[in-house]
């Protein structure tokens, strides 16, 4: 079974700095998907960024970027120029076995 | 852009009592998923469907759950007799096929149990 850790339960940040949410994984899978959601407090799941396994190029999506470390079995989220707007939840997911598992998350506050 | 539709959006039942949660699932997607969230915890998952049938689910998901399909377009969760702990936010998401691996998911809909 595969398990997903989040060891950050809640991060500040100064707006328009940047900041980074880490995330490991563990699993015995060779092909597999990560992703990051975003839960505002609205509670919608937003999908921010995703990363297939079998790449070795870091995703990026405007001001989001991972870092994804395959061997360390790592994959953390970047957060550049931070709004206020981000501010939320965030949660690392693994998608394999037909299903994802999602860590327990991260509470960001972005100070303005 | 497609989207999950889930309703209710909040629904507040006594405990013991039947409930249902709909979703409609994006018209040409083939996997169908329920997940849970309490309130302040991680998202978890309950039951897999496709092809009209459990693929997978959870030890949350006991003979008090059961989904189904029955009209072709709506994708439900019963609970049989709600407890005090099912009070929480559930999220239906679907995927399109077995080459997919992105989930859409659905705004929720929570359900407090009194």
């Amino acid at each position: 079974a595969q398990t997903v850790t989040q060891s950050q339960p809640e991060m500040s940040v100064q707006e328009a700095e940047t900041v980074t949410l880490s995330c490991t994984y563990d699993t015995s899978e060779n092909n597999y998907y990560l992703f990051w959601y975003k839960q505002p407090p609205s509670r919608q799941m937003i999908l921010v960024i995703r990363q297939e396994a079998y790449k070795q190029q870091n995703a990026t999506e405007n001001r989001f970027s991972v870092n994804f470390q395959k061997a360390a079995k790592s994959f953390s989220l970047k957060i550049s120029d931070s709004q206020l707007g981000d501010t939320a939840m965030y949660f690392c997911a693994f998608f394999g076995n037909e299903k994802l598992t999602f860590g327990t998350g991260t509470r960001l506050t972005i100070i303005p | 852009e497609p989207e999950v539709t889930q309703t209710p959006s909040h629904q507040v039942t006594q405990m013991g009592q039947e409930v249902i949660l709909r979703c409609v699932p994006i018209s040409n997607h083939l996997y169908f998923y329920w997940y849970r969230q309490i309130l302040g915890q991680k998202v978890e998952f309950l039951v897999s469907f496709y092809n009209n049938e459990i693929s997978e689910k959870s030890e949350i998901f006991d003979d008090q759950f059961s989904v189904e399909r029955p009209d072709g377009s709506n994708f439900t969760l019963k609970i049989r007799s709600t407890k005090l702990e099912d009070s929480a936010m559930y999220f239906c998401a679907t995927r399109l096929d077995s080459g997919a691996n992105v989930l859409t998911f659905g705004a929720g809909s929570r359900l407090t149990v009194l």
